[in-house]
């Protein structure tokens, strides 16, 4: 079952803006994970932040997490073309197993 | 260094048949998972290993099954397919279980007709 559910469904910008995704979920977890998916090809794993971090940066991109309102969000700045894709987190409890939600469909036109 | 690699690439089977996917991890990554993605029910956790051992299971029938072999490769069998078991499965392989992030390979895709 999903733990996670992304806000919003679909996201559809210019080249050069941001694009902020945000994630809620049910249960505490270890650590929440983001990941980005082409075409329905293989995920591709962006960043993981631990539960007692609130903040990590990868290159353009910035994820938060607040565990006190069980959610997340994760911010590509400057945009591509290139980062035209579907983005999911992934919750990580004592389970292990990954919970992802159903995602967020990023189109990013020139 | 090579990534995950998931034979075959796409199946066609017929209802009633079974099926065996594999999946190669990353050298040294001992934890493999298996997930089943379909556009109305998303990403579904199908079951881990780690070094040989099945960690987890999610929710679905004993008539999908998986096993890892000593050199951490993994292979997921469903047996008496049905038409609702058209999907892509996708194996991810990690270094641990649950604390780092996941490696997917490119999946493969399942036709059931």
């Amino acid at each position: 079952s999903q733990q996670g559910e992304e806000d919003p469904q679909a996201l559809s910008i210019q080249e050069g803006e941001n694009a902020t995704m945000n994630c809620s979920y049910k249960t505490s977890i270890n650590n929440l994970q983001w990941y980005r998916q082409n075409s329905g090809r293989g995920l591709v794993h962006l960043i993981l932040i631990r539960s007692n971090e609130r903040e990590k940066h990868s290159g353009r991109l910035r994820v938060t997490l607040d565990t006190s309102k069980k959610s997340s969000s994760l911010l590509i700045t400057a945009s591509r073309a290139a980062d035209t894709a579907s983005y999911f987190c992934a919750t990580s409890n004592s389970g292990y197993a990954l919970n992802f939600g159903k995602g967020t469909s990023l189109l990013v036109t020139p | 260094k090579a990534g995950v690699t998931q034979t075959p690439r796409y199946l066609i089977k017929t209802r009633g048949q079974q099926v065996t996917l594999s999946c190669s991890p990353i050298s040294g990554h001992r934890s493999v998972s298996w997930y089943q993605q379909t556009p109305g029910q998303g990403l579904q956790f199908l079951f881990e290993y780690f070094s040989e051992t099945q960690r987890n299971k999610g929710n679905f029938p004993g008539r999908f099954s998986g096993r890892q072999f000593s050199n951490s490769r993994s292979e997921m069998n469903v047996s008496t397919l049905e038409l609702g078991d058209s999907a892509l499965y996708l194996c991810a392989s990690s270094l641990g279980l649950g604390t780092y992030g996941y490696t997917f390979g490119s999946g493969t895709r399942l036709t059931v007709v």
